[in-house]
This record gives C-alpha cells, sequence and structure tokens, in this order.
C-alpha cells in the first residue's frame, strides 16, 4: 500500500515562497509513475498544480507556470513543491498524489490518481 | 487547455435514489476521464478510472459511462455513505478537474 504524507509550513506570508515536501512510503518513487501536487481553497474545488515524473521532467498548469517548481529526490523518496510570489488566492488544503498509468481496453494508458495524502492546509497572511 | 464542466453543481437526493452526474469537456479527450469522491476534510477517493472501469474496493453501485466530450457517473441506488462531492477529471492533455458536485440529503 502506497502512502504519501505532506508537510511544510501552515502560514506563508504574502510574495513569499510556499514549500512542501511529500515522502512516499509503501513503494518506489522510482517506478514509472507521475507525482502530482494537487491544491483545493476552502469551500471550492480542486486544482491540478502539476506534476513529476521519476525522470524528472514536470508538467505545470499553464495558469500557474511561471511561480512553480516541482523537484524529485529519490534518496529521500521525496518530491517538493514550491510556489512563489504567493497571495491570499493561494490559501488552500494542497495534496501530493500519484498518477498512475495502466494498460486498459483498447490499447489505452489512462492516467488517474489512485494515492494522496491526507492534505495539508497552508494559509498565506501577514 | 482542456475545460470541465460538471452539472449539476449540486442535488438534493433520498436514500435509495437513482443518481446521476454529467461531467463534459471543452473538447475530445477520449475515455480519458476519471471520477472521484471526497468527504468533508478529507483526501479525494478514486471511484473510477477510463470512464467506466470501477476502481478496486469501491461498490458496484457506482458506475461511468461516456466518451468524447460527455461523461456520466451513476449510482444506481444512494446509500448513506454517498453523501458527498464528486468530481469529474482528464488526463487526455495535462490535468483538469471539474468544479465538483455536491450530493446532499434531501
Amino acid at each position: 500500500q502506497v502512502k504519501l504524507q505532506e508537510s511544510g509550513p501552515g502560514l506563508v506570508k504574502p510574495s513569499g515562497t510556499l514549500s512542501l515536501t511529500c515522502v512516499v512510503s509503501g513503494g518506489s518513487i522510482s517506478n514509472s509513475n507521475w507525482w502530482s501536487w494537487v491544491r483545493q481553497p476552502p469551500g471550492k474545488g480542486l486544482e491540478w498544480i502539476g506534476e513529476i515524473y521519476h525522470s524528472g521532467s514536470t508538467i505545470y498548469n499553464p495558469s500557474l507556470k511561471s511561480r512553480v517548481t516541482i523537484s524529485l529526490d529519490k534518496s529521500k523518496s521525496q518530491f517538493s513543491l514550491k510556489l512563489n510570489s504567493v497571495t491570499a488566492a493561494d490559501t488552500a488544503v494542497y495534496y501530493c498524489a500519484r498518477d498512475l498509468s495502466i494498460a486498459a481496453a483498447g490499447g489505452t494508458f489512462p492516467w488517474f490518481f489512485d494515492f494522496w495524502g491526507q492534505g495539508v492546509l497552508v494559509t498565506v497572511s501577514s | 487547455d482542456i475545460q470541465m464542466t460538471q452539472s449539476p453543481s449540486s442535488l438534493s437526493a433520498s436514500v435509495g435514489d437513482r443518481v446521476t452526474i454529467t461531467c463534459r469537456a471543452s473538447q475530445s479527450i477520449s475515455i480519458y476521464l476519471n471520477w472521484y469522491q471526497q468527504k468533508p476534510g478529507k483526501a479525494p477517493k478514486l471511484l473510477i478510472y477510463a470512464a467506466s472501469n470501477l476502481q478496486s474496493g469501491v461498490p458496484s453501485r457506482f458506475s461511468g459511462s461516456g466518451s468524447g466530450t460527455e461523461f456520466t457517473l451513476t449510482i444506481s441506488s444512494l446509500q448513506p455513505e454517498d453523501f458527498a462531492t464528486y468530481s469529474c477529471q482528464q488526463s487526455y492533455n495535462a490535468r483538469t478537474f471539474g468544479q465538483g458536485t455536491k450530493v446532499e440529503i434531501k
């Protein structure tokens, strides 16, 4: 059973940098998965932030791309999120998740988030 | 960017009701559509992947259908533990979630 655990400061000042880490256990971070960050502002829907492949390749949400960096540390079995120039609009619960692909019908290889961390609330406030 | 639109945004239903939630994509996404259930204060839980495949351990009263731009999630007989928010998500190009549908007790 794969487990993911987020950690990081719960309070960040406006214009500062939000930094979170997700530790992966129960499975190898080097497997052919993407490792993702998703956030949810209070009372709102889920927003995909971006993800990193085991090779180090990254893809980001275009609306956040200029402010986001996701990195991978295989030796510590963890991946990290940095979001800079934060404002109150970045206040949210931040989740890490595994983005898995399997062979499915018709020769397709769908991707889906099968394991999630419990989430961490990050508040942007002075 | 691919936009995902769910309808309705919320609904009220009774235990035993059949419930259907619709998700529309702004362009064709083949079958690259997943459904999640989320309860307050909890992480989302995968229900359906690739439009119609039931995730292991998910009750068979949940089903998904569709392809291209229109998809549905059906709960055949709503149970007390099913009152939650349901979100669709595409994985055809990057990743995008729908805004969610809250299923409330009538």
